[in-house]
Order: structure tokens, then C-alpha cells, then sequence
């Protein structure tokens, strides 16, 4: 079974604290995203990555930057953590080669709070 | 542009009801579809996908979702609701070549009474 893991399923951070949430999957995928998840708003992606070292922006990178220096592991990094940062994180990877997407494989979450 | 939007943020049912979660969605190529389902703290988990061939689709859980292109849709059925079957569900769309990442619609919470 493909297994995509997160760092801490639960986290509180304070204001202007730099944050690191960490995901790894253990399939060999060339794709890892990050998403945050809202109630009524679902999910919506952060940033991706095809491939070790290379990023893309999602819809709302603002105050996120990430990191990929392994191709098992993909980071989110909060710069300066803001209160309307508290929200769900989940990562997920995908086993398509290239930049296509198609099924997405999900790990539990980490729920943030930004005190 | 893709888009997804799931009609009614929340269905309730009776058990052994039929549920019907409803998913249209707008894009320029042919799609790729697919039904989330997420459980309470958990992360999403893959109910089915459509990608080429077959327009009826079955997933787990007793779950099906029929493609169809003339109505843009692709809503989620299951003949007979269990309790174990409330959670959020989620479809979401791709382009089935070089692009960007799934696009997901806002979600359903489906309830179920005794």
C-alpha cells in the first residue's frame, strides 16, 4: 500500500514562529502537493512538485515557501506563522510521471493552530 | 479554466436510503474525475475515479458514479446508506495531460439517521 506520512497530526504554533510540516511517501512518486482545508471552502492547493528540486506555485502560496532536496520528501514551510494560517494541512503524492495529474494519494493531516 | 462544483454543502438520509451527492464540473479536455471520501481528523481516501472507457463506475464501499459529458456531470450514488457511510466527500476534476494538480470542489457532508 502506498503510504504518505506527516511530521505531526496535530500543532500549535505561536504568531511570527517559522514552522515546518513535513511529509514523506514511501512509492517513489515523482508528484508531492500541499493543500490546506478550510470548512466550506475544501481544498485548495499550496504549491507542487514534479520533481526533486522543482516547485510550483498553487493557488494561495502566498506566506508558504517549501522545500523538495529528496524526492520521498516534500516540506511546507510557514515564514512567519499568522493566526489566519490555523487550518488543515494535507499532503498528498501522485504516481504519474511528468506534470500531469491523476490520482492523488493522501496522508492523515496536520491540523495547525496559530495562536 | 477547470472547475468543480458540488450542489448542497450538506445531504442527510435515512439508513437504507439512497444517497445521490451531486458533481458537475467545466473543462476544455477531456477529464479525469474522481470521488474523495474523508472520514472525521483523517486525510481523504480514493472512493473511484473515471478516466477513459466505461462511463459507470464502480468504487469501494458500494459506491458508483456515472460520467456524463452531454450534462458535464458526475454524481456519486449508493442503492443503500449505512451509518458508517456519513462523512465528507469530495470530487475533483484533472486534465488528463501535462498540467497542474487535482481541482477539487468545496465538499459534501453527508449525514445518516437511524
Amino acid at each position: 500500500d502506498v503510504k504518505v506520512t506527516q511530521s505531526s497530526r496535530y500543532l500549535v504554533k505561536r504568531t511570527g514562529e517559522k514552522v515546518f510540516l513535513e511529509c514523506v511517501q514511501d512509492m517513489d512518486h515523482e508528484n508531492m502537493f500541499w493543500y490546506r482545508q478550510d470548512p466550506g471552502l475544501g481544498l485548495r492547493l499550496i504549491y507542487f512538485s514534479y520533481d526533486v528540486k522543482m516547485k510550483e506555485k498553487g493557488d494561495i502560496p502566498e506566506g508558504y515557501s517549501v522545500s523538495r532536496e529528496k524526492k520521498e520528501r516534500f516540506s511546507l514551510i510557514l515564514e512567519s506563522a499568522s493566526t489566519n494560517q490555523t487550518s488543515m494541512y494535507l499532503c498528498a503524492s501522485s504516481p504519474t510521471s511528468g506534470r500531469s495529474g491523476l490520482e492523488q494519494y493522501f496522508g492523515p493531516g496536520t491540523r495547525l493552530t496559530v495562536t | 479554466a477547470q472547475s468543480v462544483t458540488q450542489l448542497g454543502s450538506h445531504v442527510s438520509v435515512s439508513e437504507g436510503a439512497l444517497v445521490l451527492l451531486r458533481c458537475n464540473y467545466s473543462s476544455s479536455v477531456p477529464p479525469y474525475l474522481f470521488w474523495y471520501v474523508q472520514y472525521p481528523n483523517q486525510g481523504l481516501q480514493l472512493l473511484l475515479k473515471y478516466t477513459t472507457g466505461a462511463t459507470l463506475v464502480k468504487g469501494i464501499n458500494g459506491f458508483e458514479a456515472e460520467f456524463k459529458k452531454s450534462e458535464t456531470s458526475f454524481h456519486l450514488t449508493k442503492p443503500s446508506a449505512h451509518m458508517s457511510d456519513a462523512a465528507e466527500y469530495f470530487c475533483a476534476v484533472s486534465e488528463n495531460q501535462a498540467g497542474t494538480a487535482l481541482i477539487f470542489g468545496k465538499g459534501t457532508t453527508l449525514s445518516v439517521s437511524s
